[in-house]
């Protein structure tokens, strides 16, 4: 089974910077099997990215996704209010879904 | 576009079966290409993926409760049930049922999730 660790656990920024999010998978995971969503209190997951790095419906292009292997990023350019969340990343492979332990994005 | 509804019982007693049901609308649960599942989050933690099913009715599950889950379709009231057996405490979580329609690789729609309490 695919292990996804996120880093940093919390992440204090305000609005207008740029968020970076990490994740790495104990081993290679194919870019086309893999996500990121956000997830606001008492609320569902939204997806957001998909295939490492494309958006998916209605996302606006403040958010990016990129890597391969065994290291993936989500990027915010510049922060919205509503931005503030947490973020699971999710791989799939063997028939198997993991997601990471997630990263809280937290107003500084 | 696609809506899923969960429902089921909120309190469950240690040792019995809990059984949810997803029903879907905006699509038929046996479309080609769409795939379903079932995603637990226990209070205050992350996100666990349960088990899946796609619209052929091949079924696929997190190896670590695999000796427990069974998802399955009624295709007749287009939706499809998550029976967890043999529930203890760690098993309290809101459950989402959620779908895509074109990958089992990830998740587009969900449900708004239901609080299922294991406790006597």
């Amino acid at each position: 089974e695919v292990v996804l660790t996120q880093s940093p656990g919390t992440l204090s920024l305000s609005p207008g910077e740029r968020a970076t999010l990490s994740c790495r998978a104990s081993q290679s995971v194919s870019s086309d099997f893999f996500a990121w969503y956000q997830q606001k209190p008492g609320r569902a997951p939204r997806l957001l990215i998909y295939a490492a790095s494309s958006r998916a419906t209605a996302i606006p292009d403040r958010f990016s996704g990129s890597g391969s292997g065994t290291d993936f990023t989500l990027t915010i350019s510049r922060l919205e209010p509503e931005d503030f969340a947490v973020y699971y990343c999710q791989q799939y492979g063997s028939s198997v879904i993991t997601f990471g332990q997630g990263t809280r994005l937290d107003i500084k | 576009q696609l809506q899923l509804q969960e429902s089921g019982p909120g309190l469950v007693k240690p040792s019995e079966t809990l059984s949810l049901t997803c029903t879907v609308s905006g699509a038929s649960i046996s479309s080609s290409h769409h795939y379903w599942g079932w995603i637990r989050q226990p209070p205050g933690k992350g996100l666990e993926w349960i088990g899946g099913m796609s619209s052929s009715g091949y079924t696929y599950y997190n190896p670590s409760l695999k000796s427990r889950v069974t998802i399955s379709a009624d295709p007749s009231k287009n939706h499809f049930s998550l029976k967890l057996t043999s529930v203890t405490a760690a098993d309290t979580a809101v459950y989402y049922c959620a779908g895509d329609g074109g990958s089992d690789r990830w998740y587009y729609y969900w449900g708004q999730g239901t609080l299922v309490t294991v406790s006597s």
